[in-house]
């Protein structure tokens, strides 16, 4: 495709229920990132995929988030058990080498009731 | 590790004048840095980098400012329209696997 595209744009998920989130990176990107970001702050790094291999989960805030990206091209953000904290949007990256400029995803934004 | 600040939560200039956007960090080991452009409901648009080797880079009307011994890098419109209205994230694009951290982001108003 033309960009980095994410679905669903929008879901209201209530307290308890698991979420998975789905990124479809620019064709041929090595790089794959996913971001929270909360309302009125920068997008916070949660994971890093180079190809299929998950080299840096550092940001993920708790084991109730999981991510994959098995065959090094979609890649689908889980997260169990929401919790209200979670509302957020969540953003995917995708970057054709390992430096360079990162383009975003339109977001999903995530509401727990 | 690396943190990125940008002290002016928001920013308000009149069109066809300069807009100076700054920006602040405190990890020299990661000269790498890029800016990008929110318009809300979409995902930010990358819009101009600078590395350490330069002190400087030009993109029509956007200008990156990197003034390593303060830590500090600017991006200056000029002149600036009403479409430039957006959120503006500074984001440094080294350390570990080359991750960008972001800035808390400036919402820069060009009034008509």
């Amino acid at each position: 495709g033309a960009g980095v595209s994410q679905s669903p744009r929008y879901k209201v998920a209530k307290r308890g229920q698991d979420v998975a989130l789905r990124c479809d990176p620019i064709s041929g990107h090595v790089s794959l990132f996913w971001y929270q970001q909360a309302l009125g702050q920068g997008p916070e790094f949660l994971t890093y995929f180079q190809n299929e291999a998950q080299l840096d989960k550092s940001g993920l805030p708790s084991d109730r988030f999981f991510a994959e990206r098995p065959e090094g091209s979609v890649s689908t953000l889980k997260i169990q058990r929401t919790q209200q904290e979670d509302s957020a949007v969540y953003l995917c990256a995708s970057r054709q080498y390992r430096t360079g400029e990162a383009f975003f995803g339109q977001g999903t934004r995530l509401t727990v009731v | 590790d690396q943190q990125v600040k940008q002290n002016s939560p928001s920013l308000s200039v009149q069109e066809g004048r300069i807009s100076i956007l700054n920006c602040d960090y405190t990890n020299s080991m990661f000269d790498y840095f890029l800016w990008y452009k929110k318009y809300p409901a979409e995902g930010p648009t990358f819009l101009i980098s600078i590395s350490s080797i330069k002190d400087k880079n030009e993109d029509g009307r956007f200008t990156v400012f990197l003034n390593k011994s303060a830590k500090h890098l600017s991006l200056h419109i000029v002149p600036s329209q009403p479409g430039d209205s957006a959120v503006y994230f500074c984001a440094n694009g080294g350390g570990s696997n080359y991750k960008l951290t972001f800035g808390k982001g400036t919402l820069l108003t060009v009034n008509p």
